[in-house]
């Protein structure tokens, strides 16, 4: 059983397209991030949620909308795609955020290139 | 949010000791150090991390400095599966607390 799977593993499409990457874990963890990693394999947080609800954006464009129908599952949805939002996308989960013991689990990424 | 800074690249031979650095001279009293590695086509995968002490796991040991200002990773004997980005990170307990990646170290393993 894979503990945190996102879909789709890969992701092509033209820029003003609107597209969503979906993700899941089974480790009954509380917190939920979203990663995007760029060509120079830079990984940046984007958002984190936690039960539900949002607890981090890092200044990211809304154009990207998270939503979260439950805690094991945390989706991103992006709207008029851009060049710019090319790169490898990774989801993981942790315990709740304040437990420095706690370790991150990412699922093995999506990969969005935007022509 | 407490800088760190690695090694772009780091090579090995084979079944011999590795040992990455990581200085982090801004890290404050309540940081925890963390690693990371990425393997090719992967996501990130917990390694080992510590407050103070050095500490051993099944899969790496760190050595942490006694002011605490740079650490290093240590690789036992390195196999050509552990050819990874290692990424060295500070986890501040305050808030909402968020890990944030630096570049990382890509370790190559030679045969």
């Amino acid at each position: 059983d894979t503990a945190v799977s996102q879909t789709p593993k890969y992701l092509v499409t033209q820029m003003g397209n609107d597209k969503s990457i979906k993700c899941e874990q089974n480790l009954g963890h509380d917190t939920m991030y979203w990663y995007k990693q760029d060509s120079k394999k830079f990984l940046k947080i984007m958002f984190s949620y936690n039960n539900k609800e949002l607890i981090i954006n890092e200044t990211v464009p809304n154009r990207f909308s998270p939503k979260s129908p439950d805690k094991a599952h945390l989706n991103l949805h992006i709207n008029s795609l851009e060049l710019g939002d090319s790169a490898v996308y990774f989801c993981a989960s942790s315990q709740a955020p304040g437990q420095v013991r706690e370790k991150l689990f990412f699922g093995s990424g999506t990969q969005l290139s935007v022509l | 949010d407490a800088k760190t800074t690695q090694p772009n690249s780091m090579e090995s031979n084979e079944e011999e000791p590795v040992h990455l650095p990581c200085n982090h001279s801004t890290i404050s009293g309540t940081d925890y150090i963390h690693w990371y590695r990425q393997l090719p086509s992967q996501g990130p995968e917990y390694v080992i991390h510590g407050l103070t002490s050095n500490v051993n796991n099944r899969m790496a040991s760190l050595a942490i400095a006694e002011d605490r200002k740079s650490s290093t990773l240590i690789l036992h004997r390195a196999t050509l599966r552990d050819a990874a980005v290692y990424y060295c990170i500070l986890i501040r307990v305050s808030g909402t607390y968020k890990y944030i990646f630096g570049t990382g170290t890509r370790l190559k393993v030679l045969a």
